[in-house]
């Protein structure tokens, strides 16, 4: 089975720019989950999707920070425009919601100069 | 909102010997508390994890302990191999599909 992948695993792009992070969850799991750990501090808590559904984004720091998930299969997080506070690594989790435990992708980590 | 404290964030052990990292919750909601492996490179890895009717569990040479009352959880490694030295992280939920708080990581440096 494979796991949770993401993608790009690494961004490096200029202050203003924007950038898309796309995350793919293990085949089936409904909830998908994005997180971040930025300058080496906790992982924290962006968003939580149920299928399509937004369930919690309640960790989203601001409006620049969009995520998808049409259809309900793999997930996108869009910076736009991306400031030098936005640099880190990017997790992506997911699981069936039938238990507790999550998976997370290896992280796609954004360097924004 | 819950807050987890993890304590040490470094710690270096010889091979051989025994590793212990504590943390605590504030959320007295909280019922599921994972522990997570990151490598270089990789995401986070679950390794062992605790519910809250429960006060210790084991895995080989991994155990978890956990004291509801003082909110205080904890992760034991013992015979520590130098494939142990990683990032470690505790966490808390409320369980089911619930967010999952981190601690800040504690980095095991497992010495030959």
């Amino acid at each position: 089975e494979a796991g949770v992948t993401q993608f790009p695993s690494h961004s490096v792009i200029e202050k203003g720019q924007t950038v898309t992070l796309r995350c793919d969850p293990i085949s089936g799991h409904d909830n998908l989950y994005w997180y971040r750990r930025v300058m080496g501090k906790e992982i924290k808590f962006l968003l939580h999707f149920v299928k399509e559904s937004k369930q919690d984004e309640s960790g989203m720091p601001n409006n620049r920070f969009l995520a998808e998930r049409t259809g309900g299969t793999y997930s996108t997080l869009k910076v736009q425009p991306a400031e030098l506070e936005d640099s880190g690594v990017y997790f992506c989790a997911s699981t069936t919601g039938n238990t507790d435990t999550q998976y997370f992708g290896p992280g796609t980590r954004l360097t924004v100069l | 909102g819950e807050n987890v404290e993890q304590h040490p964030s470094t710690l270096s052990v010889q091979e051989g010997d025994s590793a212990v990292i504590k943390c605590t919750y504030s959320d007295s909601a909280s019922n599921y508390f994972p522990w997570y492996k990151q490598e270089l490179g990789k995401g986070p890895q679950l390794i062992i994890d605790i519910r809250s009717n429960v006060g210790e569990k084991k895995d080989q040479r991994i155990a978890v302990t956990l004291n509801k009352t003082a909110k205080h959880f904890s992760l034991h490694i013992t015979e520590t191999q130098p494939e142990d030295s990683a990032v470690y992280f505790c966490a808390a939920s409320k369980g089911g599909y619930q967010k999952v708080t981190f601690g800040t990581g504690t980095k095991l440096q497992v010495i030959p």
